[in-house]
């Protein structure tokens, strides 16, 4: 099993610009989740979703973020316009369910960096 | 509160020692605890699920679960350097949908 596939690795971009951090979950897992981590804010979930609907959102920091999921082995986060304070490890995760016992597996990260 | 509370550390301890971590939660309805290990610029990964209290061995891990305290801790026996990390105790709230919740982590620190 390939595990979470995430890209790019590193990205920097120039504020106001798009970003769009893509992930491919591991085969089978039917919930997708998006999580930020930050030094001040620790491992934060932004969005996630089961069967490739959007479920809780609540963690999305505003309008400028964005995320789909076309299919079961796609998903997409994108920032548009991109700000200084987005500068951080974006995270996505893929899991069988939610509940006793299912723990989360993550990808590698994007490492974010807006100048 | 927060829901799941750990203390950020550093933790040192000397190679060969034993490393405890710990961590308690708020929801009494949790069933299930996860402790992830991330080593700096990586990213986190499982290593221990508990769920029953008591403890849980694997290795050198051993998972402790106290519900009625509501708390979970991490023992580390025979520390290595390469123990070396952050240790991120996850927990599923229920009034989350049972999401995973994570603490803010403990840094560990094994010096040789």
């Amino acid at each position: 099993d390939a595990g979470v596939i995430q890209s790019p690795r590193h990205e920097v971009t120039e504020m106001g610009q798009e970003v769009t951090l893509r992930c491919k979950p591991i085969s089978g897992h039917d919930y997708l989740f998006w999580y930020r981590q930050t030094m001040m804010r620790g491992l934060e979930l932004l969005i996630y979703f089961n069967n490739n609907v959007p479920i809780d959102d609540s963690g999305m920091p505003e309008d400028r973020f964005s995320a789909k999921m076309p299919n079961a082995s796609f998903s997409t986060l994108k920032i548009q316009p991109s700000e200084p304070r987005d500068s951080a490890v974006y995270f996505c995760a893929s899991s069988r369910g939610t509940g006793w016992g299912y723990g989360y597996t993550f990808g590698s990260g994007t490492r974010l960096t807006v100048v | 509160q927060k829901e799941v509370e750990q203390n950020s550390g550093p933790l040192s301890v000397p190679e060969g020692a034993i490393a405890s971590l710990n961590c308690t939660y708020s929801d009494r309805g949790s069933q299930s605890f996860f402790w992830y290990r991330q080593y700096s610029g990586k990213s986190p990964e499982l290593i221990m699920f508990i769920y029953s209290n008591g403890d849980k061995e694997d290795g050198r891990f051993t998972a402790q679960l106290n519900k009625a305290s509501q708390y979970v801790s991490l023992l580390i026996r025979d520390s290595q350097p390469s123990d070396s990390a952050t240790y991120l105790c996850a927990v599923n709230i229920a009034e989350y949908g049972n999401k995973l919740v994570f603490g803010a982590g403990t840094i560990l620190r094994v010096k040789s």
